[in-house]
């Protein structure tokens, strides 16, 4: 069975740009995370979709949005970048909801860098 | 407010030196424990999941228990290939997220 896919892998922008990262789920997997990955921080958590529907959101300015497709594909985007926003982004899926008992599998992650 | 500790933050061992790392939690409730291993660069990779106090899980040279209060990640004979950050995740009882330690960076030094 194929893994998490994250695309693109790496990405260099601009502050005030826009960018769109997408994550492909464990096939499946109607439960995608993200999380942004910094090394003085850790894993923060951004927020979870479930069937399309965004489930629980953490602690983020409204830059950051999500979406999830009928086929439980997701993307992320962030606009107006700022320098602090350069990360690892992470996708993880799992089966059921994270409310249940399951398990969070990630993907590769996408390396932004803002310049 | 909901807190998940690890430690050490860094450890570096000699090939076959076993060590523990710890994952101390202080949740409203816990669902679950998650363990997971990370590579520079990688994305985190599943290695265990503990539910309930006591329980144990094992894998080649890894083992983790758990109890009410924290987690051990035993390292039996280390290897060179094991050097990399583990990560303990904490599921609660209540809402949809898991809370993540900033992980043990693990060097073994061959």
């Amino acid at each position: 069975k194929a893994g998490v896919t994250q695309t693109p892998r790496y990405l260099i922008k601009t502050r005030g740009q826009q960018v769109t990262l997408s994550c492909s789920p464990i096939s499946g997997h109607r439960s995608v995370s993200w999380y942004q990955q910094t090394p003085g921080q850790g894993l923060q958590f951004l927020f979870e979709y479930f069937s399309e529907t965004q489930r629980n959101k953490g602690n983020f300015p409204g830059r950051f949005s999500g979406r999830q497709f009928s086929n439980s594909r997701s993307e992320m985007n962030v606009s107006t970048l700022e320098l602090g926003d350069s990360a690892l982004y992470l996708c993880a899926s799992s089966l059921l909801a994270t409310g249940l008992r399951n398990t969070q599998y990630f993907g590769p992650g996408t390396r932004l860098t803002v310049l | 407010e909901d807190q998940v500790t690890q430690s050490p933050e860094a450890l570096r061992l000699q090939e076959g030196e076993s060590s523990s790392l710890n994952c101390s939690y202080t949740v409203s409730g816990l669902r679950g424990l998650f363990w997971y291993r990370q590579d520079p660069g990688k994305g985190p990779e599943f290695l265990f999941t503990l539910y309930s106090a006591g329980e144990e899980k094992e894998k080649e040279r890894l083992k983790a228990t758990l109890t009410k209060k924290e987690s051990f990640l035993h390292i039996t004979a280390p290897k060179p290939e094991d050097s990399a950050t583990y990560l303990c995740a904490v599921q609660l009882l209540t809402g949809n997220q898991f809370y993540f330690g900033t992980g043990t960076s693990l060097t073994v030094i061959p």
